[in-house]
Parts: C-alpha cells; structure tokens; sequence
C-alpha cells in the first residue's frame, strides 16, 4: 500500500528555534501534500495545501511566515515552523494524495510529529 | 463551506457488540466523497471505509459498515461485532474535488470498548 513517512515523529527544543518536518511519499508520487494540526483531544486542522512546484495555499487564520512549507519534488513535502514558541507545541500530521490515482480517492497519512517547544 | 458535525464526543460499547457513531454534513456540491478514519493511542489515521456520493449502495468493510442517506446528508458508522482494537478516535471526513480535494472533518467520537 501506499506510504507516507513524515519524520521526525517527536521533537523537543527551545523556544526561538526553527523545526523542520519532512513528509515523503515512498512508492507514488504527491503533486499534492496537506498539512494539518492537532490539539489534544481534538480533530484534525488544515494548515495549508501543499502544490510541487509553487507555493502553498493557507488556510485561514495560519501564518505563513510562521510556518513555511516547501514541495521541491513529487515525493517530498516540508513544515519549517519558524521562530517557534511554546505556543506552538503541538501534534503535526501531513498527508499526500497519489497523483496516479483518480480524483476521490483517499488521502495518505503520515505518522505525525510530535512537537514540543520549552 | 462544508462543514462536517459528529453530535456524539464519546461513546462506549461492550466486546462483541454494536455501535453506531452518528455523522452530518453540510455541502451545496452533489459529486464527494466520505470518509470515517480511525486515530487510535498511537495516533496514526487509518482509513475504515470510504463512500461515493453518487453509489446508492452503503460501504462495508468487514465489520464496519456505512448508513449513507444523501438526502439528509448523513453518514453513520456501525462497527459490529466490536473489538477490543477498536478503541480509538473515530473522525467523520468529507472531500470534494471542488475544494481542491482537501478533508473536511467532523470533530471526532471517542469509542471505548469494554471487556
């Protein structure tokens, strides 16, 4: 089956560091990645869309000076949470969809990162 | 916008049994997609089942299984013959290409199965 491995799966660091995130797509390719947020005991929130090739689109309400998103190639997607804070800490989970594959069809899930900012 | 409402923040079912988590949603397209994905402990999301707007016939997949009544925009999940594995997350997800196939989802069911 398709997957998807976004590392690493937990991060502690300072606050005022910058964290990068990677999600790749091991067997498809992944014009189109997603990157969403969880709160503890809460759903998933889009953060942005991520498109190879041109930037991404945000959602409403996310900073995207704060959180940048590269897509350079079809199989490799980055979150660099820039400056981070203790506001920040939170669980990121990415997801890609099979280029290859027919429009509805679902969504591969990362395992997620864990990020904690001190 | 769409907006996808899971009315039920916890439920608990005993082994063996059945339970039925409840999904409404709210969208002008007709051609989506639904999805009930599972988040257990470790976090991962897995995906249950999926459903085409456009198929009348309700998706199974082993001992999950679908309502889907399109008139009423509704999607409830029945997970029989439940399993101590089942305990998880369960969230609701709607996707149409008109949204640029983002995921839309619900707020989430807590499910807990009890020996």
């Amino acid at each position: 089956g398709a997957v998807v491995s976004q590392h690493p799966s937990w991060v502690i660091c300072k606050s005022g560091t910058s964290v990068k995130i990677e999600c790749r797509s091991l067997d498809f390719q992944a014009t189109t990645m997603f990157w969403y947020r969880q709160f503890p005991k809460q759903s998933l929130m889009l953060m942005a869309t991520s498109n190879e090739g041109s930037k991404a689109t945000y959602e409403q309400g996310v900073e995207k000076d704060k959180f940048l998103i590269n897509h350079a190639s079809l199989t490799l997607s980055t979150l660099t949470v820039t400056s981070a804070h203790p506001e920040d800490s939170s669980f990121y989970i990415c997801s890609a969809r099979d280029s290859g594959r027919v429009l509805g069809q679902p969504q591969h899930f990362g395992d997620g990162t864990r990020l904690s900012i001190l | 916008a769409q907006t996808v409402t899971q009315s039920q923040p916890e439920m608990s079912v005993q082994e063996a049994e059945t339970v039925t988590l409840s999904c409404t949603y709210d969208t002008s397209e007709n051609n989506y997609y639904l999805f009930w994905y599972k988040q257990p402990p470790s976090r991962q999301m897995i995906l249950v089942i999926r459903q085409e707007a456009y198929k009348q016939q309700n998706a199974t997949e082993n001992r999950f299984s679908v309502n889907f009544q399109k008139a009423a925009k509704s999607f409830s999940l029945k997970i029989s013959d439940s399993q101590l594995g089942d305990t998880a997350m369960y969230f609701c997800a709607f996707m149409t290409g008109a949204a640029g196939n983002k995921l839309t989802f619900g707020g989430g069911t807590r499910v807990l199965v009890k020996p």
